[in-house]
């Protein structure tokens, strides 16, 4: 199948500073590209859907100013959480999609932790 | 958007099969059912899709309600590494998202 991989899968920061996650197709163009995150023990809740070329679409919520969404190529998008406060601390998972009615292929998340 | 339910948690013994049920009533016709199953600290994982017909690949059998408002995922031979919380959820055609329910904790015990 296809494959997502997603970058860093841990990181560790200090409260104030900015964490940049990677979340690269590497076989395939992704149209669309998802963002997630998932608290401990909770299901996955969707942040912000992801089109090449174009601004991203947040869900209500979401900080749009917090998280910057960047999807500059049909192969990479990034989450930039901006001025990381201990409440950021979560697990982030990104997914990549063909369009159509094939499955989402998802990244190996990122376990941000806010110190 | 259709949504789903399924119960909070199972258990199923090595080696039998685990049947994990799912209702998605108001799904409307042109949505497909998609379970995912995520193991502890990863990105889920796809397992298998359909619309109307029963599906079958190397990993599970999806088997849907000629009414479509529910459907039973079938792993054949459960084996301990199938332990994980499996997600059953409603393809939302328009704009791909995918609307993650609670999930169901299946616990496989030897």
């Amino acid at each position: 199948g296809a494959v997502v991989s997603q970058h860093p899968s841990r990181v560790i920061c200090k409260s104030g500073t900015s964490v940049k996650i990677e979340c690269r197709s590497l076989d395939f163009q992704a149209t669309t590209m998802f963002w997630y995150r998932q608290f401990p023990k909770q299901s996955l809740m969707l942040m912000a859907t992801s089109n090449e070329g174009s601004k991203a679409t947040y869900e209500q919520g979401v900080e749009k100013d917090k998280f910057l969404i960047n999807h500059a190529s049909l192969t990479l998008s990034t989450l930039t959480v901006t001025s990381a406060h201990p409440e950021d601390s979560s697990f982030y998972i990104c997914s990549a999609d063909r369009g159509g009615t094939t499955e989402a292929f998802f990244g190996q998340g990122t376990r941000l932790t806010v110190v | 958007d259709a949504k789903t339910t399924q119960p909070t948690s199972m258990d199923c013994a090595e080696g039998r099969a685990a049947n994990l049920p799912c209702n998605h009533s108001t799904i409307s016709g042109n949505e497909y059912v998609y379970w995912y199953r995520q193991i502890h600290s990863q990105g889920p994982q796809y397992i298998i899709h359909g619309l109307k017909n029963n599906e079958t690949n190397e990993m599970a059998s999806l088997i849907i309600t000629e009414d479509r408002k529910s459907s039973t995922l079938i792993l054949p031979h459960a084996t301990l590494r199938d332990t994980a919380v499996y997600y059953c959820i409603v393809r939302v055609v328009s704009n791909y998202q995918l609307i993650w329910g609670a999930g169901t904790k299946l616990i496989i015990k030897p």
